[in-house]
């Protein structure tokens, strides 16, 4: 079956540490996301990627990194620097940009402890 | 002004009333419009995707779009207490020159039965 898979589902993380997010993606998409959603919040766009080996900042990327190395990858890094990590996060595919759907994944939910 | 902006929630109506939910976006060349549903705790699912002026239906959805205006709307007939949810408008934005999807707030809907 076609879709997007993010692993894991819950995270936790401790303070200082940085954790990656796994997003994975097999409908052959070009473009790929990452988004931010904190309680009873939109969803926040942190970086965004149209091809492989090129990526964009969102409106919030401070102390994220993200790599987008091959076509069905987009992982995303919560480094030491981001101070306020605990949020739900997202990851969403579409064939060709923001002009087509977008399908997200299931969802990972960070927590720092 | 905020890229995308949705009627302020949560809005309630009696089960087999119409529920309106109502979308205003800033970018003028803006060209494809989306209504996204998100149940609690759970990640976006896409209802509506409209890209020309005018209404489209599916259902018990109608989306309409008014580019004049940039305003976007989504209708649900017959509300069951399953449509409660939050519903997220999104707008494709090429600002930077890159084809992105921006979320509005969302808006959170009550069906009573």
């Amino acid at each position: 079956d076609g879709g997007i898979t993010q692993s894991p589902k819950y995270l936790f993380r401790k303070e200082g540490q940085n954790v990656t997010l796994s997003c994975e993606q097999n409908l052959n998409h070009d473009a790929m996301y990452w988004y931010r959603q904190d309680p009873g919040q939109g969803l926040r766009l942190i970086y965004y990627s149209q091809i492989v080996n090129d990526f964009q900042k969102g409106d919030i990327a401070e102390g994220y990194s993200v790599s987008r190395e091959k076509k069905e990858s987009f992982p995303l890094t919560v480094t030491s620097a981001q101070k306020n990590p605990t949020a739900f996060y997202l990851c969403a595919s579409s064939q060709t940009g923001g002009n087509t759907e977008a399908f997200f994944g299931q969802g990972t939910r960070l927590t720092v402890v | 002004q905020k890229e995308v902006e949705q009627n302020s929630g949560p809005l309630s109506v009696p089960e087999g009333a119409i529920a309106s939910l109502n979308c205003t976006y800033s970018d003028r060349v803006s060209q494809s419009f989306f209504w996204y549903r998100q149940y609690s705790g759970k990640s976006p699912e896409l209802i509506m995707s409209i890209y020309s002026n005018g209404d489209k239906e599916d259902g018990r959805f109608t989306a309409q779009l008014n580019k004049a205006s940039q305003y976007v709307s989504l209708l649900i007939r017959d509300s069951q207490p399953s449509d409660s949810a939050t519903y997220l408008c999104a707008v494709n934005s090429v600002k930077t020159s890159y084809d992105k999807v921006i979320f509005g707030p969302g808006t959170s809907l009550s069906v009573i039965p």
